[in-house]
């Protein structure tokens, strides 16, 4: 079955340095991958999304991500963080199987950035 | 254009009481997701609507919660009677499905907060 984890539940910055938040999967066929982010008493909102285009793929508020089928790996960057960036952020897997399909989501990472 | 909408955003209620949350999709959007998302966790879908049947409810703990989605757009969510353990965030999703390999995005609701005493 497919499966994503986020191997950071916490990071924290300093406001104005780069951003790694950490996200590996586990598929057997050519996934979707998506980061959501998740501000306090918000709605998730999509930051960026793989869908078999590019392996950069560039989202919003200067985020990016990379697939790597290799390492199973799609982390987010940024190369400055900003006060506003602080909130909860979740990767997803489509899981695709028997004609059907689920979203799985990762138990998250919250983001904290210094002044 | 609006978002996904929700209601209400905050329920306190006492335990064996029912509850009952409402969502209104982005217009147009043919597939509705609930979820529950309790704290310090992601997401975990409870049940799935393409248009009006529910193709994924395997999550959905069907002895107290159930779910309905008249005409295809606005949907319910229903739990009686409430335990202790359905504290958490409801939220609800929609997306436009084309079919096939899932890619599409989706939009969510702020999500109704319920807290049981």
């Amino acid at each position: 079955a497919q499966s994503v984890t986020q191997l950071d539940s916490h990071v924290s910055v300093s406001e104005g340095t780069p951003v790694l938040l950490r996200c590996n999967y586990s598929s057997s066929y050519s996934p979707s991958l998506f980061w959501y982010v998740q501000h306090p008493n918000k709605g998730l909102q999509l930051l960026l999304k793989y869908t078999s285009a590019a392996t950069l793929v560039k989202g919003i508020n200067g985020f990016e991500a990379e697939f790597k089928k290799s390492e199973t790996s799609f982390h987010l960057t940024k190369p400055s963080a900003h006060m506003s960036d602080a909130a909860e952020y979740f990767c997803v897997v489509s899981d695709w199987g028997s004609g059907t399909y689920k979203y799985i989501f990762g138990t998250g990472t919250r983001l904290k950035v210094l002044a | 254009e609006a978002g996904v909408v929700q209601s209400p955003r905050y329920k306190i209620i006492e335990k064996k009481q029912p509850v009952a949350f409402w969502c209104n999709p982005i217009s147009g959007h043919n597939t509705l997701y609930w979820y529950l998302q309790n704290l310090g966790q992601g997401p975990e879908l409870l049940i799935r609507y393409e248009n009006e049947e529910a193709v994924d409810d395997s999550q959905l703990p069907k002895d107290r919660f159930s779910a309905e989605r008249l005409k295809g757009v606005d949907s319910t969510l229903k739990i009686q009677p409430a335990e202790l353990g359905d504290s958490a965030v409801y939220l609800c999703a929609s997306s436009w499905r084309t079919g096939g390999i899932p890619r599409e995005t989706q939009y969510f609701g702020p999500g109704t907060r319920l807290l049981v005493l």
